[in-house]
């Protein structure tokens, strides 16, 4: 399972107010990802991580802010929650395989549901 | 963003029957991979191709990486009902660590 924790797994917040979740790492992978999934849309990506302090935006960032400040953790914060940001939340990391490529694993996910 | 193109969307069959599932990108891609998602689980890694051409079995799972690297279908031979699930494939693109996905394939096993 590579090691990767998501919390919490299930959250209930209200309109308005801030989210933090929390994915962590425990073998050191460089590269991690926050992904929302939704009926009809599959896995989107919202934003990734190629290093400490290091991210990038991905195809969903709007509303949506990432921080790594230690290789195994990164946080995905969404400053004021709107019911458009209910979804399931997957944080995941890449590694090396082989021929230069690149293998994903996923974590167990987290049900975020804003009333 | 870039979405694969992920046929077909649902199949219902017999058990011992084969299913056979793919996609296709308008994209080149570095690498392929396969995936099972079970109801409130994260998806789990099935299969990895690395090259065009390359054919990979995982038991009773066969997956191609397409020679225009453009496609890859992944076949399952004799399902049984623990097969039941969504399949997806993700393609890594050739430029920096992202990863692309279809939207899925939901699988039924009748007993």
């Amino acid at each position: 399972d590579a090691g990767i924790t998501q919390s919490p797994r299930h959250k209930v917040t209200e309109t308005g107010t801030p989210v933090t979740l929390r994915c962590h790492q425990t073998e050191n992978h460089r590269y991690m990802y926050w992904y929302r999934q939704d009926p009809g849309h599959g896995l989107r990506l919202i934003h990734y991580s190629y290093g400490v302090k290091d991210t990038d935006k991905g195809e969903v960032s709007d509303g949506y802010s990432v921080s790594r400040s230690k290789t195994e953790d990164f946080l995905l914060t969404l400053e004021s929650a709107t019911s458009s940001q209910t979804s399931v939340y997957f944080c995941a990391i890449s590694e090396p395989g082989l021929a230069g490529g690149y293998e994903q694993y996923f974590g167990p996910g987290t049900r975020l549901t804003v009333t | 963003g870039q979405q694969l193109n992920q046929s077909p969307q649902s199949m219902f069959i017999q058990e011992g029957e084969d299913v056979s599932m793919n996609c296709t990108s308008s994209s080149i891609f570095n690498t392929w991979l396969w995936y099972k998602q079970d109801p409130g689980e994260g998806p789990v890694l099935l299969i990895a191709l690395y090259k065009a051409g390359e054919l990979t079995s995982n038991g009773r799972l066969t997956a191609q990486f397409g020679i225009t690297r453009k496609d890859s279908f992944l076949n399952i031979s004799a399902s049984i009902p623990s097969d039941v699930g969504i399949y997806f494939c993700a393609g890594q693109g050739v430029t920096g660590n992202q990863f692309y996905f279809g939207t899925g394939t939901s699988l039924t096993v009748i007993p």
